[in-house]
């Protein structure tokens, strides 16, 4: 089994809905964040967060939150979804050093 | 200017030659350097990291830094085709905040 796991690793949706995409760790790691991909545009930090009381925005938050359930779980949410949000979005955690990045396997998100 | 600017590629680099993956930063106070692996499809792999100025070797790579000049690189040396994918390139400047790069793709032709 993945040390971090995303569901849904694959999701198409309409313009409007509500999406939610999870995230869970077993690496024992504070740090999680969720970054977005994108083609020549490279990875961006959407949120991320040091422990379950501490949530930052990251460059690109806008139309996204998150919440931080456990120290295991960090889920991303798109409350009303737009086409520009289809991407694929990694997960990811860290100990102390946030350029010492475990990414998951990704969830490819297509809002039609 | 983006922060952390990276030839998009695709580099082509026969078997066995070195393949040299060029970075540069705009930020001087940026602290410390990283090149992460893609492979099509998959997620990204840290692959080496760098804080001061010079060479750091890891087997068949090594990481490049010059801060006065603002670039970091990565040489494979001995380039196989298993080396073929995204080579991505992040900055990190502070204690939370890490810049990437666009990726430059990687082939290695056998």
């Amino acid at each position: 089994d993945a040390d971090v796991t995303q569901t849904p690793r694959n999701r198409i949706t309409k313009t409007g809905k509500r999406i939610m995409l999870e995230c869970s760790q077993t690496k024992g790691h504070d740090r999680m964040y969720w970054y977005r991909q994108d083609p020549g545009l490279g990875l961006r930090l959407i949120y991320y967060s040091f422990d379950v009381k501490d949530i930052n925005k990251g460059e690109i938050s806008d139309g996204y939150s998150v919440s931080r359930q456990a120290q295991a779980k960090f889920s991303l949410s798109l409350e009303s979804a737009i086409p520009n949000q289809t991407a694929l979005y990694f997960c990811a955690t860290s100990e102390d050093n946030p350029g010492e990045l475990f990414f998951g396997e990704g969830s490819r998100l297509t809002v039609l | 200017q983006k922060e952390v600017e990276q030839n998009s590629g695709p580099l082509s680099v026969p078997e066995g030659a070195i393949a040299s993956l060029n970075c540069t930063y705009s930020d001087r106070g940026s602290q410390s350097f990283f090149w992460y692996r893609q492979y099509s499809g998959k997620s990204p792999e840290l692959i080496m990291f760098i804080y001061s100025n010079g060479d750091k070797e890891d087997g068949r790579f090594t990481a490049q830094l010059n801060k006065a000049s603002q670039y970091v690189s990565l040489l494979i040396r001995d380039s196989q085709p298993s080396d073929s994918a995204t080579y991505l390139c992040a900055v990190g400047k502070g204690a939370q905040k890490l810049v990437f790069g666009q990726g430059t793709r990687l082939t290695i032709n056998p």
